[in-house]
């Protein structure tokens, strides 16, 4: 099973500010099956990015991801007040798919 | 719009099974180009994929849950379904079922998820 280590734990900066998210993988799990969610409290996650880079619909261009092999990024240019939540990266290029545990995005 | 509700019980006995139904409204599920998902989340902690189904009955469970999981799908009635079998605390979680998106070679993410449901396992 691949392990996702998500750095930093937490992350407190101020709205307006830039946020950038690590996921690393314990093997290389093939291609850029990689994915973010952002999960608000008492919410469901959502789906920002899936292919490593690629937004899904409706997800502003503030959000942006990179990586290959076993290091991943996710970027948050220009924190909003709504962006302020928990951040999860999954892959699913290798079964069983795995999630990462977590970065929590706070309001410095 | 995809929606998908969860339902079942909210409190099972230990060694009982837990049984959740997934109930979508605004597609198919049986959809070529999507799978029907499990995820849980213990209260506080981060998330974890149970398992699969595809619209032809085709199923993955993660062999972390050591063969107590039986996904299945009812394409009548539009919904999927989640036993988890010998329960114990440490199932106590949200369960999630969520729509995934299959890539051409069988590769799945996750792009519409239910609002999930509490599930205590507790005498």
């Amino acid at each position: 099973e691949i392990v996702l280590t998500q750095s930093p734990g937490t992350l407190s900066l101020s709205p307006g500010e830039g946020a950038t998210l690590s996921c690393r993988a314990s093997q290389n799990f093939g291609d850029t099956y990689l994915a973010w969610y952002q999960q608000k409290p008492g919410q469901s996650p959502k789906l920002l990015i899936h292919g490593a880079s690629s937004r899904a619909t409706g997800i502003p261009d503030r959000f942006s991801g990179s990586g290959s092999g076993t290091d991943f990024t996710l970027t948050i240019s220009r924190l909003e007040p709504e962006d302020f939540a928990v951040y999860y990266c999954q892959q699913y290029g290798s079964s069983p798919y795995t999630f990462g545990q977590g970065t929590k995005l706070e309001i410095k | 719009q995809l929606q998908l509700q969860e339902s079942g019980p909210g409190l099972v006995k230990p060694s009982e099974t837990l049984s959740l139904s997934c109930s979508v409204s605004g597609g198919s599920v049986t959809s070529s180009h999507h799978y029907w998902v499990w995820i849980r989340q213990p209260p506080g902690k981060g998330l974890a994929w149970i398992g699969n189904v595809y619209f032809n009955g085709g199923v993955f469970d993660n062999p972390s849950f050591n063969s107590r999981v039986s996904i299945s799908v009812d394409t009548s009635k539009n919904q999927f379904s989640l036993k988890l079998r010998s329960v114990t605390a440490t199932d106590t979680a949200i369960y999630y079922c969520a729509r995934g998106v299959r890539s051409y070679n069988g590769h799945v993410f996750l792009d519409q998820w239910g609002p999930g449901a509490l599930v205590i396992v507790s005498s």
